[in-house]
């Protein structure tokens, strides 16, 4: 079965402490890997696309990689602006199919 | 950059209501696409289209109709609003093969 893992669901960090979201898939005939940002009461936010096991993305503090199985969202010395919602999303041949999200919280 | 624009933020309808939420995309994609989102459901799929005038069925269609009669314009019905449709319905736009682009979504509560 087709199906997209996030976790963990939650995880409170503090400010500058670096960690890393999971987000692993079974999907036969993977035509990409997205990584999203949502805040409270808006659209989620495109931040990557992953294509192949090996690739890696880097935006500001955060860098997405992609093996086989899983992708990593590392998040290096967090600020609080950096708390949201963030989703997964994998690509096959006709569908999508999301993660039900990590939802970080950085304190000050 | 890609625009998604959804026409409301909040809306509050009765049930019983027809209701329309609209949404339009201004870079030519192919694909459209509505969602919903609910805290521990995640995002669901209720219809999507791959071109004017066609629409397709996603996991949740029932009590849903869509209309795509311009390229840029995707619209979700609700034929007879209730109360288990209170719920945040996001639109997203792609071109063929590559990931969406979301609107800023519409909060819809359903009295």
């Amino acid at each position: 079965e087709d199906q997209v893992t996030q976790s963990p669901e939650a995880l409170r960090l503090q400010e500058g402490e670096s960690s890393s979201l999971n987000c692993s898939y079974t999907v036969s005939g993977l035509r990409g890997l997205f990584w999203y940002r949502q805040d409270p009461g808006k659209g989620p936010e495109f931040l990557f696309t992953l294509y192949s096991a090996g690739e890696e993305k880097e935006k500001e503090r955060l860098k997405a990689t992609l093996t086989k199985k899983e992708s990593f969202l590392h998040i290096t010395a967090p600020k609080p602006e950096d708390s949201a919602t963030y989703l997964c999303a994998v690509r096959n041949f006709n569908k999508f199919y999301f993660g039900s999200g990590t939802k970080l919280n950085v304190k000050p | 950059d890609v625009k998604v624009t959804q026409s409301s933020r909040y809306l509050v309808k009765r049930t019983g209501e027809k209701v329309f939420l609209e949404c339009v995309q201004d870079m030519d994609h192919e694909n459209m696409f509505w969602y919903r989102q609910d805290p521990g459901l995640g995002l669901r799929l209720i219809y999507f289209s791959y071109d004017v005038k066609m629409k397709e069925k996603g996991d949740i269609p029932e009590g849903y109709s869509v209309s795509r009669e311009k390229k840029e314009r995707f619209s979700l019905i609700l034929e007879s609003a209730s109360t288990n449709q209170t719920s945040m319905y996001l639109c997203a736009s792609s071109p063929e093969g590559y990931g969406y682009t979301f609107g800023s979504g519409t909060r819809l509560t359903v009295v």
